[in-house]
């Protein structure tokens, strides 16, 4: 059964911090990895990681992932009160199918 | 460019009741999810429309939950009847193409279910 395992399960922070959030999967015919921020309401795309894509950065975030390890992080540097939010891993197979979310980690970051 | 829409945005209803959701994804996206969030929980896939064929309903629990997509375009997700478990957010989201390049998915706001 595919399966996406998530830690921290919970973060507390302070304003300027860098913060390393993990996501291990086990999926059949891995086709590509998500991160998603959900606030309060439904969850916003961040990254997608493929074979052809394991590196990627946005400001003050980025991902990479490591196909062999099976197994992504997701950086944020210099964390803002903003960043505060569930970091949700997601991994879908080969044909597009099958998503499977992981229980998320829940970001706080203090000022 | 308008986003995935839902309603209700909340429900409460009684156990052994009926309640349907409704979702219209984003224009011109072929792909519908519809996602179960339990509270403390990442989303679960309940089922995958590609236009109006089901593309995966592994998890729908085909005994007391039912969707469809007519038209290719809106899609409704009902439950009949309700059980106390299934109170959650339930997510719909759509992507432009599953068999492509792109697969990000815009989620709409959800609705809260709420089963007493």
């Amino acid at each position: 059964e595919d399966k996406v395992v998530q830690s921290p399960l919970s973060l507390v922070v302070h304003e300027g911090d860098t913060v390393t959030l993990n996501c291990s999967y086990e999926v059949t015919n891995f086709r590509s990895l998500l991160w998603y921020k959900q606030e309060k309401k439904a969850p916003t795309f961040l990254f997608m990681l493929t074979s052809s894509g394991i590196e990627k950065k946005s400001g003050r975030l980025s991902s990479i992932l490591d196909k062999k390890e099976l197994f992504s992080i997701l950086n944020i540097t210099a964390t803002q009160t903003g960043d505060s939010a569930v970091y949700l891993c997601a991994v879908t197979d080969n044909y597009g199918q099958n998503f499977v979310f992981g229980p998320g980690t829940r970001l706080s970051v203090l000022p | 460019e308008a986003g995935v829409a839902q309603s209700p945005r909340y429900k409460i209803i009684e156990k052994r009741q009926s309640v349907a959701f409704w979702c219209n994804p984003i224009s011109g996206h072929a792909t519908l999810y519809w996602y179960q969030q339990i509270l403390g929980q990442g989303p679960k896939l309940l089922i995958q429309f590609q236009n109006n064929g089901v593309v995966d309903d592994s998890q729908l629990p085909k005994d007391r939950f039912s969707a469809e997509r007519l038209k290719g375009v809106d899609s409704t997700l009902k439950i009949q009847p309700a059980k106390l478990e299934d109170s959650a957010v339930y997510l719909c989201a759509s992507s432009l193409d599953w068999g492509g390049r792109d697969y990000e998915q815009y989620f709409g706001p959800g609705t809260r279910l709420t089963v007493t």
